[in-house]
């Protein structure tokens, strides 16, 4: 069974300082990870994705994520904080072999301060 | 830009309704999915569909139910309502296995 694990409920960070979400995965095969943003009272919106090749994605908002294999993680970064960063974060691991099921950690909340 | 709707964004039904949330994606996705989100436990998956009239159970599917009878709809269907299937539920669709989902804004139930 796949399994993604997000360590840190919370994340506080000044504005214009760099920022880390954490996430690491448990998969029988190839990872497939995901990362998703949700602002309040709305659906989650897609950020970057890992499925092959170079270990660092970029993705929307000036986002990035490091995949590491040998520690089984995919670290969310973000060189500059801003204010409008701040939201609930999840991390998630899809599996093609069936159907894309799609399991999700447990969300890290991220404060960006002025 | 994909679409994915859901019906309501707020409902409230009282024990032992039967409820139905709908939810409608406009790019012809072959997945959909539905989800609860609840404070501190993530996004627990209910049900999901890879194709039409198909379903398969996800990891928390006790007193839920789905139908998909047409591509871009897929109903999650509470038999009986009860307090403790008060939560927000998210609609996803997505192309394929290894694309992103595309997620609806959520209905807000309440059960009393």
């Amino acid at each position: 069974a796949q399994s993604v694990a997000q360590p840190e409920d919370q994340v506080n960070v000044a504005e214009g300082n760099p920022l880390t979400v954490k996430c690491t995965y448990s998969v029988s095969g190839n990872p497939y990870l995901f990362w998703y943003v949700q602002y309040p009272n709305r659906g989650l919106q897609f950020l970057l994705k890992y499925i092959t090749g170079d270990n660092l994605v970029k993705g929307s908002y000036g986002f990035e994520a490091e995949f590491n294999k040998s520690q089984t993680s995919f670290h969310l970064k973000k060189p500059s904080a801003l204010v409008s960063d701040s939201a609930l974060y999840f991390c998630a691991v899809r599996d093609p072999l069936n159907a894309g099921k799609s399991t999700f950690g447990d969300g890290t909340t991220l404060t960006v301060k002025p | 830009d994909v679409k994915v709707t859901q019906s309501s964004r707020y409902l409230v039904k009282r024990t032992g309704e039967k409820v139905f949330l709908e939810c409608v994606q406009d790019m012809d996705h072959e997945n959909m999915f539905w989800y609860r989100q609840d404070p501190g436990l993530g996004l627990r998956l209910i049900y999901f569909s890879y194709d039409v009239k198909m379903k398969e159970k996800g990891d928390i599917p006790e007193g839920y139910s789905v139908s998909r009878e047409k591509k871009e709809r897929f109903s999650l269907i509470l038999e009986s309502a009860s307090t403790n299937q008060t939560s927000m539920y998210l609609c996803a669709s997505s192309p394929g296995p290894l694309r992103p989902l595309h997620f609806g804004n959520g209905t807000r139930l309440t059960v009393t």
